[in-house]
């Protein structure tokens, strides 16, 4: 999986909890991202990050917070979790932003069950 | 509306066939179109990338079209093996950290 980590792998946990992600790259790419993804849908994008300390929203960031104080690490929050928000969580990191024709690495995916 | 469509959901075939995907996009502008393998349980894997100026791309057994015109690609597999069961991911990019991802093919391979 290209040098990246993520953890917890399996996370179960309660409605109106709070839950972080992490994802850990060896690679020193400085794009990184969150998707989530649901049965009978693609890959979404919730948050996306260009560097250290930046990052932006993507399609489907109501209820998730990221930080990036490191280039190697990405945090995902879910401030307070609901069961709309049980899903798969991959992290991917690529050199460049998309428009070139650079390969976007995915990690292994976080499986978050929120009862 | 930006999307990417994929067919068919799921196909078998059984091992030593070939098969082909097929992924209608209707999404601008076009930056590249992408194709991913998943395992279950696995993140996606890069098999090829094109850009708007390509209309093949190999990766081994996997050949990859694109027909800019008709915003069609396609998947082709030759000789498949058991361990090419797997989803096929479809991706347009729009540009920067545009990415729109198709819900997958699902295939599996009978021995």
């Amino acid at each position: 999986d290209a040098g990246i980590t993520q953890s917890p792998r399996h996370k179960v946990t309660e409605t109106g909890t709070p839950v972080t992600l992490r994802c850990h790259q060896t690679e020193n790419h400085r794009y990184m991202y969150w998707y989530r993804q649901d049965p009978g849908h693609g890959l979404r994008l919730i948050h996306y990050s260009y560097g250290v300390k930046d990052t932006d929203k993507g399609e489907v960031s109501d209820g998730y917070s990221v930080s990036r104080s490191k280039t190697e690490d990405f945090l995902l929050t879910l401030e307070s979790a609901t069961s709309s928000q049980t899903s798969v969580y991959f992290c991917a990191i690529s050199e460049s932003s998309g428009g070139g024709a650079d390969t976007q690495y995915f990690g292994p995916g976080t499986r978050l069950t929120v009862l | 509306k930006n999307q990417v469509e994929q067919s068919p959901q799921s196909l078998i075939i059984l091992e030593g066939k070939n098969c082909t995907l097929q992924c209608n996009y209707t999404v601008s502008p076009f930056s590249n179109l992408r194709w991913y393998k998943q395992d279950t349980g696995r993140g996606p894997v890069s098999l090829t990338i094109m850009t708007f100026s390509e209309n093949t791309k190999s990766n081994g057994r996997y050949t990859a079209t694109l027909d800019a015109d008709t915003k069609q690609s396609s998947l082709h597999i030759t000789a498949s093996q058991l361990s090419d069961s797997a989803s096929y991911i479809c991706v347009v990019s729009r540009g920067t950290y545009k990415y729109i991802f198709g819900t997958g093919t699902r295939l599996k391979v009978l021995a």
